[in-house]
């Protein structure tokens, strides 16, 4: 059955420090990866996208997401986190030829000063 | 810029009551989704529509039932609410166009049953 994990619920981090989120997903054939983020009282949107080519994604606000096919992961990085990256992320996966999404669980991320 | 935009923000209705929840994109969108977010759940899809007066069940469809008359108008219809569905309520749009299949959302509707 088609899915996506994420693996961290609930992350605190201290301004400035590294982030990596983890997601897996399980897809058969081709697939378009997302990552998505819900700031407190704002609504959903992208942060960035792997369709094909360079697994390496940059995406807005700094953040980038490596595409490793051997493992299935999505994982979502940025070297040095801010207070306003407080928000709650969710990884999504496509089969490449449709708009239909499975979404993960969700990462609540909070980031203290 | 893509604007979607959900008729309440917040809503709270009685058990057995039906429920309109509507949807509006204003860019001309081929394809319309509804999903329910539920804390450790993340978005699960009800339904979805690629056309006009066409849909889909989605992975959760059960309780719900949708309508599209319209192609800028995508509304979910709880026939007879229930306290189960208690939940926030997401609509999102997407071009349709090869290649592009980023989802646009709007700010969600979060129906308390009681």
């Amino acid at each position: 059955a088609q899915s996506v994990s994420q693996h961290n619920h609930h992350v605190i981090l201290s301004e400035a420090a590294s982030l990596e989120l983890g997601c897996n997903y399980s897809y058969g054939g081709t697939v378009n990866l997302f990552w998505y983020v819900q700031y407190p009282g704002q609504h959903l949107q992208l942060l960035l996208k792997y369709f094909s080519g360079d697994p390496l994604v940059k995406g807005i606000k700094g953040f980038e997401a490596e595409f490793i096919k051997s493992k299935f992961s999505f994982n979502l990085r940025k070297p040095s986190v801010q207070w306003s990256d407080t928000a709650e992320y969710f990884c999504a996966a496509g089969s490449y030829n449709t708009d239909k999404l499975i979404f993960g669980t969700g990462t609540r991320l909070q980031v203290f000063p | 810029d893509v604007k979607v935009t959900q008729s309440s923000r917040y809503l709270v209705k009685r058990t057995g009551e039906k429920v309109f929840l509507e949807c509006v994109q204003d860019m001309d969108h081929e394809n319309m989704f509804w999903y329910r977010q539920d804390p450790g759940l993340g978005l699960r899809l009800i339904y979805f529509s690629y056309d006009v007066k066409m849909k889909e069940k989605g992975d959760i469809p059960e309780g719900y039932s949708v309508s599209r008359e319209k192609k800028e108008r995508f509304s979910l219809i709880l026939e007879s609410a229930s306290t189960n569905q208690t939940s926030m309520y997401l609509c999102a749009s997407t071009r349709g166009t090869s290649g592009d299949y980023e989802q646009y959302f709007g700010p969600g509707t979060r129906l308390t049953v009681t």
